[in-house]
């Protein structure tokens, strides 16, 4: 059974940009939720994928947006990049609607200059 | 809107000593986390608690919740320099929310 597996592992991007973050979800596992984490800080939802339909969103603006394809796997699109959004970025996938809890993925270290 | 607050966020302690990681959340949930984040790396799942009065049990770590009080313990049996790391409780509402974290470190 494989786990989450997340890419690129890092990556560097100038204001303004735009970035794609890759997600994999576990074996078995329907739904796909992302997370952000600034430096010393907990995660923050940013919005979960359920059957490649978006079931719940954070205090997130519209340029964070994501798909889900039909291998549930999931994309994560920021556009317009600020600073603020150097963070790392979790994806975590789950069954049963988590009842057995969330697999995270070792996460995408994004910095933006 | 979903609150979890966790407390202490620092917590220094010798290896050999019990403690207890509080969290509290404002809603009603019936589903809570906890996970461990050694530095620089991602999120590691050590207990799913889903219903009240639930008590979960692995090595010196112990969770339990009460729903109707909102509070989950994360209790430490005598610490040791392995368990050095942030432990985060997270609840789901429509969404699962983190706690601030509390940041461990086992002393020799």
């Amino acid at each position: 059974e494989t786990g989450v597996t997340q890419s690129p592992t890092h990556l560097i991007k100038t204001r303004g940009q735009q970035v794609t973050l890759r997600c994999s979800s576990q074996s078995g596992h329907n739904t796909v939720s992302w997370y952000q984490q600034a430096l010393g800080q907990g995660p923050q939802f940013i919005f979960q994928y359920y059957r490649e339909e978006e079931n719940g969103r954070g205090n997130f603006p519209p340029r964070f947006s994501g798909l889900q394809f039909p291998n549930y796997s999931s994309e994560l699109n920021v556009n317009a990049l600020e600073l603020d959004d150097s963070a790392l970025y979790l994806c975590a996938s789950s069954s049963q609607q988590g009842n057995y809890g969330y697999t995270f993925g070792s996460g995408t270290r994004l910095t933006v200059v | 809107e979903l609150k979890v607050e966790q407390n202490p966020l620092f917590l220094s302690m010798q290896e050999g000593k019990n403690y207890t990681i509080y969290c509290n959340y404002s809603t009603t949930s019936d589903r809570l986390y906890w996970y461990r984040q050694d530095p620089g790396k991602s999120l590691e799942s050590l207990f799913v608690l889903l219903s009240n009065g639930a008590v979960k049990q692995e090595g010196r770590l112990m969770a339990s919740l009460d729903t109707k009080a909102r509070l989950s313990t994360l209790h430490i049996t005598a610490a040791v320099h392995d368990l050095s790391a942030t432990y985060f409780c997270a609840v789901i509402s429509n969404d699962m929310r983190f706690g601030a974290g509390t940041r461990l470190t086992v002393k020799p």
